[in-house]
């Protein structure tokens, strides 16, 4: 089945920096991510949909200038948490849909591992 | 819009008995339905899925689920639970196949011995 595997697993920054987390489909592109974040012990939260060649769309609530999201290729999905304070700590997740590069769409979401970031 | 319901935040149940967890959704067109299984410090893994057609689907694991769309619910299930059950478990829905997941807030599973 297909793969989406993101980078860093973990990651600690201290406030104030900014972190990328990588978010990569490997056997399959993908012209549509998701980002979603999710706080301990709650459901996924929908961030924002990235869009290969575009920009990304937020929801509502979600700081853009906060959560750089950039699209670079049909197989890969950035997400920079800038200037990132104790409250940004948390668990990022991408996910891309399949079938996106053909057109059928089952609304299956393929998930990355997840990326725990901790803001000191 | 969509909306999903979990019942139970957190389920407890013995080794070899049967597993509920519930879930009720609202959509105003004919939903997708999802459940999602995340084991600790890892991404989401697809259990099962309504679409179309059979009412009852199968999915990995000895789980499976009903589309009831007059209690409009989807519960899971499996007869026999197994220590390697024990996870997070999230229902899911999108509104006609669309790609945007609307999540419910999870029920944790235990398993004892």
């Amino acid at each position: 089945g297909a793969v989406v595997s993101q980078h860093p697993s973990r990651v600690i920054c201290k406030s104030g920096t900014s972190v990328k987390i990588e978010c990569r489909s490997l056997d399959f592109q993908a012209t549509t991510m998701f980002w979603y974040r999710q706080f301990p012990k709650q459901s996924l939260m929908l961030m924002a949909t990235s869009n290969e060649g575009s920009k990304a769309t937020y929801e509502q609530g979600v700081e853009k200038d906060k959560f750089l999201i950039n699209h670079a290729s049909l197989t890969l999905s950035t997400l920079t948490v800038t200037s990132a304070h104790p409250e940004d700590s948390s668990f990022y997740i991408c996910s891309a849909p399949s079938g996106t590069s053909v057109g059928s769409n089952t609304g299956e979401l393929f998930f990355g591992e997840g990326s725990r970031l901790t803001v000191l | 819009a969509q909306s999903v319901t979990q019942l139970g935040s957190h389920v407890s149940v013995s080794e070899g008995a049967l597993v509920l967890l519930r879930c009720n959704y609202s959509s105003s067109v004919p939903p997708y339905l999802f459940w999602y299984v995340q084991y600790p410090n890892q991404g989401l893994q697809l259990l099962l899925k309504y679409t179309t057609g059979a009412t009852l689907v199968k999915g990995i694991n000895g789980f499976e689920a009903e589309f009831k769309k007059s209690e409009t619910s989807f519960h899971l299930t499996k007869p026999s639970a197994h220590m390697s059950d024990a996870a997070e478990y999230f229902c899911a829905v999108s509104e006609g196949g669309g790609n945007k997941l609307t999540f419910g807030t999870g029920t944790q599973l235990k398993v004892e011995l």
